[in-house]
């Protein structure tokens, strides 16, 4: 079974700009959540989506938002970019039965 | 606020040693902790994880031990190989689907 795809793997972006990152979960998976990784922040939870639906939100500032399309498949968008931005963006998929989330490569958004 | 933590942020071992890591949490109505291992330009990958009902797990190789009495987690890795190096991640969650992570450490296993 493939694992969870992020798309792409790597972004520059000037401040400003907006960006939109993709996530195709784990076959099966209806669950998608997005993480921000940071050396100084470490790990931190940006969203969750489930059937379609936001479920949960982390506490990120409006620039930042994402959707859910029926086949399970996400999106996130950073719109008005800052410096503070750049970050390793994870999503991560889990199935209806089960707690564990599992982690796609992530994309890698620098923002100059 | 909830924070889940890491006693140290590096560790080094050698090459065929056991290795502990530790995890330390705040929130006593957690229910549900993964451990995760970060290698460099990767996602995280999932370990193990364990239940609050129970209070030791054990997978190839690795063991998690959870004691909710002083809210502290480990991972312990038996007889550790080149390919353990990495980070590692604690995270716990209590049903909402929003998984709440340590900073990290980094093992380092030397020959």
């Amino acid at each position: 079974k493939a694992g969870v795809t992020q798309t792409p793997r790597y972004l520059i972006k000037t401040r400003g700009q907006q960006v939109t990152l993709s996530c195709s979960p784990i076959s099966g998976h209806r669950s998608v959540s997005w993480y921000q990784q940071t050396p100084g922040q470490g790990l931190q939870f940006l969203f969750e989506y489930f059937s379609e639906t936001q479920r949960n939100k982390g506490n990120f500032p409006g620039r930042f938002s994402g959707r859910q399309f029926s086949n399970s498949r996400s999106e996130m968008n950073v719109s008005t970019l800052e410096l503070g931005d750049s970050a390793l963006y994870l999503c991560a998929s889990s199935s209806p039965n089960e707690d564990t989330q599992y982690f796609g490569p992530g994309t890698r958004l620098t923002v100059l | 606020g909830e924070s889940v933590g890491l006693h140290l942020p590096t560790l080094s071992v050698q090459e065929g040693d056991n290795s502990i890591i530790n995890c330390a949490y705040s929130n006593s109505a957690s229910d549900y902790f993964i451990w995760y291992k970060q290698e460099s330009g990767k996602g995280p990958q999932f370990i193990i994880d364990i239940r609050s009902n129970m209070d030791k797990r054990q997978g190839q190789r690795v063991t998690v031990l959870l004691n909710k009495t002083v809210k502290h987690l480990s991972l312990q890795i038996a007889a550790t190989q080149p390919g353990d190096s990495a980070v590692y991640f604690c995270a716990e969650t209590w049903g909402a689907q929003k998984l709440v992570f340590g900073q990290g450490t980094r093992l380092t296993i030397n020959p």
